[in-house]
């Protein structure tokens, strides 16, 4: 059983360049999270997709968008990219029925911004 | 607004050692979770403990344990018998309303066990 996948593991781009990150759920998981780690921080809450929508968003501008696919994927783009969006950025997925909710975290995509 | 603190940014312990992290967390809700996650040099983050806000009673699994004070809202957790592999960054959690998925994070713990 495939756990959570992100693509791809590093990522080079310069200032106002667009980037996009991929996530594939655990199997069975129906709900995509995606966060951002600074260096040296803990990870900080981007956005949720459920069903295709975006069910929650934290405190991030608009130039983080997503988005999720029938196969229950998704896609973090962020436009017009700048220093301070060089960190991790970490995929989890969870099951929005189950009793926990528990979130299983993906290896990652580490993006420097030049 | 949830809040979650780690007062502890490194602790460096000889293997074999026991080990305490500190968390300290703030909420307005009346029903959340608590977890602990452990975050080794390859980024992915392992989950480790969870504790709902309505069973205070403390546990050991394993080498692992841990204390939940909803009074002085603490979760502290425990390594007994430090081991190298357990090197890693180590974040607590709060995620607020049964359903509602977003975890908050602290800034996190780096743990250091020398052999």
């Amino acid at each position: 059983d495939a756990g959570v996948t992100q693509s791809p593991t590093h990522l080079i781009k310069t200032r106002g360049q667009q980037v996009t990150l991929r996530c594939s759920p655990k199997s069975g998981h129906d709900t995509v999270s995606w966060y951002q780690q600074a260096l040296g921080q803990g990870p900080q809450f981007i956005f949720q997709y459920y069903e295709e929508e975006e069910r929650q968003r934290g405190n991030f501008p608009d130039r983080f968008s997503g988005h999720q696919f029938p196969n229950y994927s998704s896609e973090l783009n962020v436009n017009a990219l700048l220093l301070g969006d060089s960190a991790l950025y970490l995929c989890a997925s969870s099951l929005l029925a189950a009793q926990d909710n528990e979130q299983f975290f993906g290896p990652g995509t580490r993006l420097t911004v030049l | 607004a949830q809040k979650v603190t780690q007062a502890q940014t490194e602790i460096s312990v000889v293997e074999k050692e026991d080990v305490t992290l500190d968390c300290v967390y703030e909420t307005r809700d009346t029903t959340y979770y608590l977890f602990w996650y452990k975050q080794p040099p390859s980024g992915e983050l392992v989950f480790l403990i969870r504790r709902n806000s309505f069973d205070e009673q403390n546990e050991i699994s394993g080498r692992y344990s841990w204390n939940f004070q909803k009074s002085t809202s603490s979760f502290n957790f425990t390594i007994t018998a430090s081991q190298v592999v357990d090197s890693a960054v180590y974040f607590c959690a709060l995620r607020a309303n049964f359903g509602n998925e977003k975890l908050t994070f602290g800034t996190g713990t780096r743990l250091t066990i020398i052999p």
